[in-house]
């Protein structure tokens, strides 16, 4: 499995929305709705933010969201936070093994 | 609260061995498969080993396929990952984590990632 595709990098103001894609294939995140998302903070444990495309696990804040189109899987994060500042990565999984994107590094300027 | 400790890490030669643990607490270990994800310095997540709730069926990586296994002990609540014919590029943070839906339930991201036990392979 190859690794997916995520920008290095994406940056926003507090409170603006920001966008961050991540891209595979039909075999991958076109083929199934297994895809997820995960917030990791240097030194800290990941934390699930999106799983199954667009479900988010209890707790999570509803400014995180999660889209589908083709190939192409996208979290957003609406009225941005200087807390989330982070590195993002998507993920595609199947029963036993799972790829991971590159990760792309949120700036809150 | 569930929690998962990893333990093990440590700087290695190339081609030595080291095996990694992973202690859980507080949910059923025995219903749930676990994974082990690395993350080399300055680069992005690796998943490298999966095994099943009741340890019948693993999965690696390609990139270590070969080179490292995984087993459990669910009376002791723990996950390991033995790693043999290490290389430098093995040189990462090791996390166990745990998957979210219990294992007859098809698919399934991570819910919980300990964090992490810092593997060095170096002379």
């Amino acid at each position: 499995q190859s690794a997916l595709t995520q920008p290095a990098s994406v940056s926003g103001s507090p409170g603006q929305s920001i966008t961050i894609s991540c891209s595979g294939t039909s075999s991958d995140v076109g083929g199934n709705d297994f895809v997820s998302w995960y917030q990791h903070h240097p030194g800290k444990a990941p934390k699930l933010m999106i799983f199954d495309v667009n479900k988010r696990p209890s707790g999570v804040s509803d400014r995180f969201s999660g889209s589908k189109s083709g190939n192409t899987a996208s979290l957003t994060i609406s009225g941005l936070q200087a807390e989330d500042e982070a590195d993002y990565y998507c993920s595609s999984y199947t029963t036993s093994t799972t790829v991971f994107g590159g990760g792309t590094k949120l700036t809150v300027l | 609260q569930v929690q998962l400790v990893e333990s093990g890490g440590d700087v290695v030669q190339p081609g030595g061995s080291l095996r990694l643990s992973c202690a859980a607490s507080g949910f059923t270990f025995s219903s749930y498969g676990m994974h082990w994800v690395r993350q080399a310095p300055g680069k992005g997540l690796e998943w490298v080993a999966f095994i099943r709730n009741d340890g019948s069926n693993k999965y690696f990586a390609d990139s270590v396929k070969g080179r490292f296994t995984i087993s459990r002990e669910n009376s002791k609540n723990t996950v390991y990952l033995h790693m043999n014919s290490l290389r430098a590029e093995d040189t990462a943070a090791y996390y166990c984590a745990k998957r979210y839906f219990h294992d007859t339930s098809g698919p399934s991201p991570f819910d919980y990632w300990g964090q992490g036990t810092l593997v060095t392979v170096s002379s």
